[in-house]
C-alpha cells in the first residue's frame, strides 16, 4: 500500500461548481497534512496545510482531515478555471536519524484538476 | 525575495558524465530537500538534511550524493547519470520550527540523460 494515496483523475468540473479531492494515507502517526498546486511545468505551492481533526478554512479553499479514517480532502468552492492545476496531497511522517527527529514529508501522485467554462 | 534558487533549469547530458545540481535558499531554513517527479508518480524524496553536515536518505537515493557544508546550499550530484535519471528535480527548504507550514520549492531542474 503507498503512503499516500490520491485518485489521479483527470477531475472535470463546471465552472462555479465545488471541486472535491481526496487523499488517504497509511501511517496512523502522521502529524502534519497539506496541500500543494502545481501548475504545469512550475513547482509545488503550497496553499493548505491541516493538522486537527475537523475543517479548516481559507477563502474558496476547505481542508478536512479525520484522522481515524486516515482521510484528508480538499474542497474547492466556485471553482475557476484558473484552478484548473494538479493537487498534491503531502504527509509529515516523524522520523529519527541520527539521534534527531525530523518530519518527512511524503507526496501522493497528484490529482489533475480541469475546470471548464 | 525569500526563494530557493536551483540552477541549471534545463540539462541535457551523456550518459555517465557527472553533474551537480545547485541548490541555494536565503531563507536560514535548517531542512532541505531533493525530489524527483516523473509521471504517474508523484514527488519522490530523493534526499534531505536536517542541518549542516546532517544528511539522510530518502526513497529514492540510488545514483545520488548530496552534501550539506554551508547551511544554504545543497548541491544534487549525479556522479554517473543513467537515462532512468531522467526527470524533473525539486529542491525545498522549510525552518525547522515550521513542520506546520510545509516546505517552499525551487523553480526546477528538468535533466535528460541520453
Amino acid at each position: 500500500q503507498k503512503e499516500v494515496e490520491q485518485n489521479s483523475g483527470p477531475l472535470s468540473v463546471p465552472e462555479g461548481a465545488i471541486a472535491s479531492l481526496n487523499c488517504t494515507y497509511s501511517d496512523r502517526v502522521s502529524q502534519s497534512f497539506f496541500w500543494y498546486r502545481q501548475y504545469s511545468g512550475k513547482s509545488p505551492e503550497l496553499i493548505m496545510s491541516i493538522y486537527s481533526n475537523g475543517d479548516k478554512e481559507d477563502g474558496r479553499f476547505t481542508a478536512q482531515l479525520n484522522k481515524a479514517s486516515q482521510y484528508v480532502s480538499l474542497l474547492i468552492r466556485d471553482s475557476q478555471p484558473s484552478d484548473s492545476a494538479t493537487y498534491l496531497c503531502a504527509v509529515t511522517i516523524r522520523m529519527v536519524a541520527g539521534g534527531t527527529s525530523y518530519g518527512k514529508l511524503t507526496f501522493g501522485q497528484g490529482t489533475i484538476l480541469t475546470v471548464h467554462p | 525575495e525569500a526563494q530557493v534558487t536551483q540552477n541549471p533549469r534545463y540539462l541535457i547530458t551523456v550518459t555517465g558524465k557527472k553533474l551537480t545540481v545547485t541548490c541555494s535558499q536565503n531563507m536560514n531554513h535548517e531542512y532541505m530537500s531533493w525530489y524527483r517527479q516523473d509521471p504517474g508518480l508523484g514527488l519522490r524524496q530523493i534526499y534531505y538534511s536536517m542541518n549542516v553536515e546532517v544528511t539522510d536518505k530518502g526513497d529514492v537515493p540510488e545514483g545520488y550524493k548530496v552534501s550539506r557544508k554551508e547551511k544554504r546550499n545543497f548541491p544534487l550530484i549525479l556522479e554517473s547519470p543513467s537515462p532512468n535519471q531522467t526527470s524533473l528535480y525539486f529542491c525545498a527548504s522549510r525552518s525547522k520550527g515550521s513542520a506546520n507550514y510545509g516546505y517552499t520549492f525551487g523553480s526546477g531542474t528538468r535533466l535528460t540523460v541520453v
